[in-house]
């Protein structure tokens, strides 16, 4: 079974600043993907970014980016140039890769969450 | 932008009592889910459903738990007899298709939070 954690339960950053979240994660599995997502105070759930285990550059959305260290079992949220905006909970997942497609299903593990707040 | 529609946004409901939650997925995806969050609790895996039946469930989906697509737009989640630990943000997700990159991004809508008394 694959388990996710998130060491920090609350943050925040000064508007326009950077802020790194931290993820770890455990598996026996080699071929998984590792996601993002934000939830603002709306409640609905959004992809920020994805990265694929077998590649080794990392993933980079606009403002948000991620540091993958497979061997480390870490996937670290950075934001850069934080805005209002970006006040929300944001949860790390992971989701094991099928043996092939259509094969079970695409569920994904998550982790506790860390609550990011963007001071003005 | 097409987004997941979950209904109602909270259910409040008496211990024993039948609930059904309801989502509407994006048009064209082929895979759909249930998770739920206990509050403070983690976002945890109930099921997934494709192709008309269920590919995988959890520990926690037992009998009491059951899904339906009884049209082409509809995914339903219904509790039989619900518990008060069954008081939870519940989520619908759905994904696209077998091919491409896009399969495994799932896409939430807003959830629906149930309240067993």
């Amino acid at each position: 079974a694959q388990t996710v954690t998130q060491s920090q339960p609350e943050m925040s950053v000064q508007e326009a600043e950077t802020v790194t979240l931290s993820c770890t994660y455990d598996t026996s599995e080699n071929n998984y993907y590792l996601f993002w997502y934000k939830q603002p105070p709306s409640r609905q759930m959004i992809l920020v970014i994805r990265q694929e285990a077998y590649k080794q550059q990392n993933a980079t959305e606009n403002r948000f980016s991620v540091n993958f260290q497979k061997a480390a079992k870490s996937f670290s949220l950075k934001i850069s140039d934080s805005q209002l905006g970006d006040t929300a909970m944001y949860f790390c997942a992971f989701m094991k890769a099928p043996a092939y497609s259509g094969a079970g299903s695409y569920q994904l593990t998550f982790g506790k969450g860390t609550k990011l707040s963007v001071i003005p | 932008e097409p987004e997941v529609t979950q209904t109602p946004s909270h259910q409040v409901t008496q211990m024993g009592q039948e609930v059904i939650l309801r989502c509407v997925p994006i048009s064209n995806h082929l895979y759909f889910y249930w998770y739920r969050q206990i509050l403070g609790q983690k976002v945890e895996f109930l099921v997934s459903f494709y192709n008309n039946e269920i590919s995988e469930k959890s520990e926690i989906f037992d009998d009491q738990f059951s899904v339906e697509r009884p049209d082409g737009s509809n995914f339903t989640l219904k509790i039989r007899s619900t518990k008060l630990e069954d008081s939870a943000m519940y989520f619908c997700a759905s994904s696209l298709s077998l091919r491409g990159k896009a399969k495994n991004i799932q896409y939430f809508g807003a959830g629906t939070r149930l309240s067993v008394l």
